[in-house]
């Protein structure tokens, strides 16, 4: 079974200055997709990166990017310039194509976002 | 309609109370899921229907009855709970894998945030 872990609960990070979220994950599949998902006071769940493990080239939407270490099993997430509003838990998650039907995520812990004006 | 709506969003009730969650999704997809989402403890998938048909049951205790009368639809029926049920129940969709392009992510609500008493 695949495992996602998320080694800190909690970051910290001054407005506008940039803050790296660590994912390590387990699997033995060479073809799947990875997530950050982020979780504002709403709680709704937001996709806010994606990354296909085929893929060589690192994700990247307006401030948020990833660092994808396929070999090393790493998959981080870079928010740069931080906004008020990125302040929520993020989570990253594992899924795999290869499963005949449906998307089967696999979520990490979750790391809480902080972010000081 | 937003994408993926969940009613209601508060629930207390009590151990022998019946109450049930549901949650309908506008973006015309044919798979729907039920995450568990605890304090301190990572999203646990609970179950996932399939065009209807129940796919994954997560070895969720029988008090926990899910029903899918079609693709749009999904409720979660409480029976006997327990305090330690007390939880966010995100509901989710997504295209299934076998009905051609699918982007791996999952579209969640807003959540129903249950108290057990």
């Amino acid at each position: 079974a695949q495992t996602v872990t998320q080694s800190q609960p909690e970051m910290s990070v001054q407005e506008a200055e940039t803050v790296t979220l660590s994912c390590t994950y387990d699997t033995s599949e060479s073809d799947y997709y990875l997530f950050w998902y982020k979780q504002p006071p709403s709680r709704q769940m937001i996709l806010v990166i994606r990354q296909e493990a085929y893929k060589q080239q690192n994700a990247t939407e307006n401030r948020f990017s990833v660092n994808f270490q396929k070999a090393a099993k790493s998959f981080s997430l870079k928010i740069s310039d931080s906004q008020l509003g990125d302040a929520a838990m993020y989570f990253c998650a594992y899924s795999s194509p290869l499963k005949a039907a449906g998307n089967k995520l696999t979520f990490g812990g979750g790391t809480r976002v902080l972010v000081k004006p | 309609e937003t994408g993926v709506t969940q009613t209601p969003r508060h629930l207390v009730m009590g151990m022998t109370n019946k109450k049930s969650l549901k949650c309908e999704q506008h973006l015309g997809h044919n798979a729907m899921y039920w995450y568990k989402q605890s304090a301190k403890k990572p999203l646990e998938l609970m179950f996932v229907y399939n065009f209807k048909e129940q796919t994954e049951n997560n070895s969720v205790p029988s008090r926990f009855s899910p029903e899918c009368p079609n693709s749009s639809h999904l409720f979660l029926h409480l029976h006997t709970l327990q305090p330690e049920d007390s939880a966010l129940y995100l509901c989710a969709s997504s295209q299934d894998r076998r009905q051609g392009w699918n982007t791996g992510e999952l579209f969640f609500g807003e959540g129903s945030r249950l108290t057990v008493l």
